[in-house]
């Protein structure tokens, strides 16, 4: 089982800032790995897939990169509807595995 | 719009049994393949169950296997999650997920908006 790590835990940022977030596969998972938003009371919506697709609709600001067992999610800028949790997902074995996320707030 | 319901939810005692159940709309139901996700509070998304477009081929998680199983029905544009012997720790929300296209278990690109079980004596 690939296990997904992810850190720091909870970011603390303003309005405007970068937010910088990774994830760590405790083996590789190739480009098999995407990243989703969660605001409370709301369900996970996709943000990125195959490490650095955007999904639809979601805004530039919002970029990820990595391979292997090392990820990260970019957001540029943080806007105030962008305070939230981010998990990041693997598929690339049996089964598929989320991280425990990290949750950025505003400082 | 792509729309996933779940309905069946609720409080049952320890070693109860529920059946979810997830109405969809807006897709071709019988094109893509069909997860349940469950999200404890203050937890991450747990994955539990998988099932291919023709149901041909079913994965569920280690911790639900042999007390939870998945299943569906095309005719009906319908996912299903029966769980049995239930555990206190299986009270979360639960989610009905959609994956890939065809046979792969796809990105999770559309949750519904979950419905939650608890498990209390």
């Amino acid at each position: 089982e690939i296990v997904l790590t992810q850190f720091p835990a909870t970011l603390s940022l303003t309005p405007g800032e970068r937010a910088t977030l990774s994830c760590r596969a405790s083996q590789s998972v190739g480009t098999y790995l995407a990243w989703y938003q969660q605001k409370p009371g709301q369900t996970p919506r996709l943000l990125i897939y195959d490490v650095s697709n955007r999904a639809t609709g979601i805004p530039v600001r919002f970029s990820g990169s990595g391979f292997g067992t090392d990820f990260t999610l970019t957001i540029n800028s943080l806007e105030p509807e962008d305070f939230a949790t981010y998990f990041c997902h693997q598929r690339s074995n049996w089964p598929p595995h989320f991280g425990g996320g990290t949750k950025v707030e505003i400082k | 719009e792509v729309q996933l319901v779940e309905s069946g939810g609720g409080l049952t005692q320890p070693g109860g049994s529920l059946t979810l159940s997830c109405a969809a709309s807006g897709f071709i139901f019988s094109s893509y393949s069909l997860n349940w996700v469950r999200q404890a509070p203050g937890k991450g998304p747990e994955w539990l169950a998988y099932i291919s477009t023709s149901s041909y081929t079913i994965h569920h998680a280690d911790s639900v296997r042999g007390r939870f199983t998945i299943s569906r029905d095309n005719a009906r544009n319908s996912l299903y999650l029966q769980m049995n012997s239930l555990r206190a720790e299986d009270t979360a929300r639960y989610y009905c997920v959609r994956g890939g296209a065809g046979s792969t278990i796809g990105w999770f690109d559309t949750w519904g908006q979950g419905i939650v079980v608890t498990v209390s004596s």
